[in-house]
């Protein structure tokens, strides 16, 4: 079973509210990744756990946290959405950076 | 760092004709390098990778990619369309320790 999963698939968020997105994979995979991509933009990396150790993206450092607490899941979590945060968010994983990245089908968040 | 262009932002070709989607990328090592694509409403799927060694390497569904380092380039390519290949091709780059960097897509549709 090579699937990333990804709860839940859409998202409503109200300005200002927190919004907490789950990824799980059951691959044994070593390193996660939260990818941000919006319309007719690239998908964006906004972070990776490489086992525990949590490397967020500089531009997104402050915007974004996430958690870890065991090998098969990863959340990413916003504490306070902003209309820039309406995006769709890609959750993958992989046994080391460089190699194959499975991907999940995203949650699409939208903050109204 | 590492960047990719994809220049077409569009393709739209007739079923059963052929299919070449540009992809040119910027980095200073050896790059891994990989074609993604997206269905509508589905996650990223891998079509093929390149890490080293035939410079052109094949992939799932018939789509293959030949990868140029002297242009700096990793073209996918298809013999033959079919409308079910309608979709958007990313492009990507990986360089260690860095994640996947992605170009803007390619929005391809096949028509009848």
């Amino acid at each position: 079973d090579t699937t990333v999963k990804q709860n839940p698939r859409y998202k409503l968020a109200r300005v200002g509210k927190p919004v907490n997105l789950i990824c799980s994979q059951t691959m044994n995979h070593d390193t996660m990744y939260w990818y941000q991509k919006k319309p007719n933009q690239a998908p964006k990396l906004l972070l990776f756990y490489y086992d525990k150790i949590l490397n967020r993206e500089a531009d997104t450092f402050e915007k974004f946290q996430s958690s870890r607490p065991n090998n098969s899941f990863c959340s990413l979590y916003i504490g306070s959405a902003g209309l820039e945060y309406s995006a769709m968010y890609l959750c993958a994983s992989s046994w080391a950076r460089g190699t194959e990245v499975f991907f999940g089908k995203g949650t699409r968040l939208t903050v109204v | 760092a590492q960047s990719v262009t994809q220049p077409d932002a569009r393709v739209t070709v007739s079923e059963g004709a052929s299919l070449q989607l540009r992809c040119k990328y910027s980095y200073s090592g050896t790059p891994y390098l990989f074609w993604y694509v997206q269905y509508p409403r589905q996650g990223l799927q891998l079509l093929l990778k390149y890490y080293s060694g035939d410079p052109v390497v094949q992939g799932v569904n018939g789509f293959e990619a030949e990868f140029i380092k002297s242009n700096s380039s990793f073209h996918l390519r298809k013999a033959s369309v079919h409308w079910s290949d309608s979709a958007v091709y990313f492009c990507a780059v990986s360089a260690c320790a860095q994640g996947l960097t992605f170009g803007l897509g390619t929005r391809v549709s096949v028509f009848p």
